[in-house]
């Protein structure tokens, strides 16, 4: 089974700033990797889908990278709705198909 | 619009069953997996199960295998998951989740509201 790692467990900014989340694959997932966001009381919505691509919809200050076992979500300037939990998930080794175990966004 | 429904969540007491439903509409039904996805109160995401397009594939989470089941029935553009044996564990809010593009690519681009499971004496 893949562990995938993410780290800070919690992040605390203000608004404008720049957000930096990582996600580490205990082996490799080439770029099967995935991004959701998930706000208190709602499902989750997909944000980045291989490691880099945009979902539909997504506003341009979130983008992906890495590969292998390290990945990084970047929102570039944070906006007050992007305060969140955000998860990263792996297709590449499944079953089973696993996620992090979530970073928190909050305002500082 | 891509829309997923799940219902059948409820109050059930340990060792007991409960099926849930997701009906889908928006999209070729029959053209794309789906997949259960539970929360528990408080906690992070846990997949659960995956049934390909046409259902002959199904895989299960080590914690769920030998007790749920999922299928799906393409002409009513509905899956299932249907719960035995289910234990305080297995409280958690239930989604299911469309595959992004045809076949098997494992990310999930489009959810349902989930539906609460409470096993509890």
């Amino acid at each position: 089974e893949i562990v995938l790692t993410q780290s800070p467990a919690t992040l605390s900014l203000s608004p404008g700033e720049r957000a930096t989340l990582s996600c580490r694959a205990s082996q490799s997932v080439i770029t099967y990797l995935a991004w959701y966001q998930q706000k208190p009381g709602q499902a989750p919505r997909l944000l980045i889908y291989d490691a880099s691509n945009r979902a539909t919809g997504i506003p341009a200050r979130f983008s992906g990278s890495g590969s292998g076992t390290d990945f990084t979500l970047t929102i570039s300037s944070l906006e007050p709705e992007d305060f969140a939990v955000y998860y990263c998930q792996q297709r590449y080794n499944w079953p089973p198909i696993t996620f992090g175990q979530g970073t928190r966004l909050e305002i500082k | 619009e891509v829309q997923l429904l799940e219902s059948g969540g409820g109050l059930v007491q340990p060792g007991g069953s409960l099926r849930l439903s997701c009906a889908a509409s928006g999209f070729t039904f029959s053209n794309y997996g789906v997949g259960w996805v539970r929360q528990a109160p408080g906690k992070g995401l846990e997949w659960v199960s995956i049934v390909t397009d046409n259902g002959e594939r199904t895989e299960y989470a080590d914690s769920v295998k030998g007790r749920f089941t999922t299928s799906r029935d393409n002409s009513k553009n509905t899956v299932y998951l249907q719960m035995n044996s289910l234990r305080v564990e297995d409280t958690a809010v239930y989604y299911c989740a469309k595959c992004k593009t045809p076949g098997l690519a494992l990310h999930f681009d489009h959810w349902g509201q989930g539906t609460l499971v409470t096993v509890s004496s």
